[in-house]
């Protein structure tokens, strides 16, 4: 079955980075773009961007722009999401989601809490 | 940016009633292709959000066709008829025409 499964909860202090995988499972990764979805706790959904997982070719939304960046390791089927220089604001849920024509974001991994804290 | 408004901001029923969620959006959603690109996703306390309807009208596999998604150009509804307990969350509507890709701030669906 097709899974996405995401690396776990994240504590950091502000200036320093992060990176959260996803990693697929159950389908041809290469097959189906992967997205990335921001919630703050309590609140709404906001997405971040895409990456192709055919050419490896990143999309950011213009709030994400800089200190985010999409990566891939298609040999083992997993989308990274690196932070720099991170900041109060960015404490949230993360989600991956896959994308299909007709399932759009029908597969989603669990999320990964970062959480900034001096 | 598409500016997806969605109307109410929260929803009381009784079990069993008919739930309505409008979503409005700043832009028409048609693209180019022909197709329009409005999905609609049910998110339950402590879970991921799941797909319930995309392109509009099109329930996607395994979700109960008492979930109806209606609408066209700007403005669109999902519909709930009766209501079940494993209904309630929050409800987003989000629009993959036009980038940057957007959700509306979303509807909870809660009990009377």
């Amino acid at each position: 079955q097709i899974q996405l499964v995401q690396s776990g909860p994240e504590l950091k202090k502000p200036g320093e980075s992060v990176k959260i995988s996803c990693k697929a499972s159950g389908y041809t990764f290469t097959d189906y773009a992967m997205h990335w979805v921001k919630q703050v706790p309590g609140k709404g959904l906001k997405w971040m961007g895409w990456i192709n997982t055919y050419t490896g070719k990143p999309t950011y939304a213009d709030d994400f722009k800089g200190r985010f960046v999409f990566s891939l390791e298609a040999s083992a089927s997993t989308a990274n999401l690196q932070i720099s220089n991170l900041k109060n604001e960015d404490t949230a849920n993360v989600f991956c989601a896959r994308w299909g024509y007709s399932s759009p974001f029908a597969y989603w991994g669990q999320g990964t809490l970062v959480t900034v804290s001096s | 940016d598409v500016v997806l408004t969605q109307t109410p901001v929260s929803l009381s029923v009784t079990l069993g009633d008919q739930a309505s969620i409008s979503c409005r959006s700043s832009q028409s959603l048609e693209y180019s292709d022909g197709y329009t690109y409005l999905e609609w996703y049910l998110q339950k306390p402590g879970q991921s959000p799941q797909l319930l309807i995309y392109e509009v009208s099109n329930r996607f596999s395994g979700v109960p066709d008492r979930f109806i998604g209606s609408g066209s150009g700007t403005d669109f509804t999902l519909k709930i008829s009766r209501v079940e307990p494993e209904d309630l969350g929050v409800y987003y509507c989000f629009q993959a025409t036009h980038d940057p890709y957007t959700f509306g701030a979303g509807t909870k669906l809660e009990l009377k």
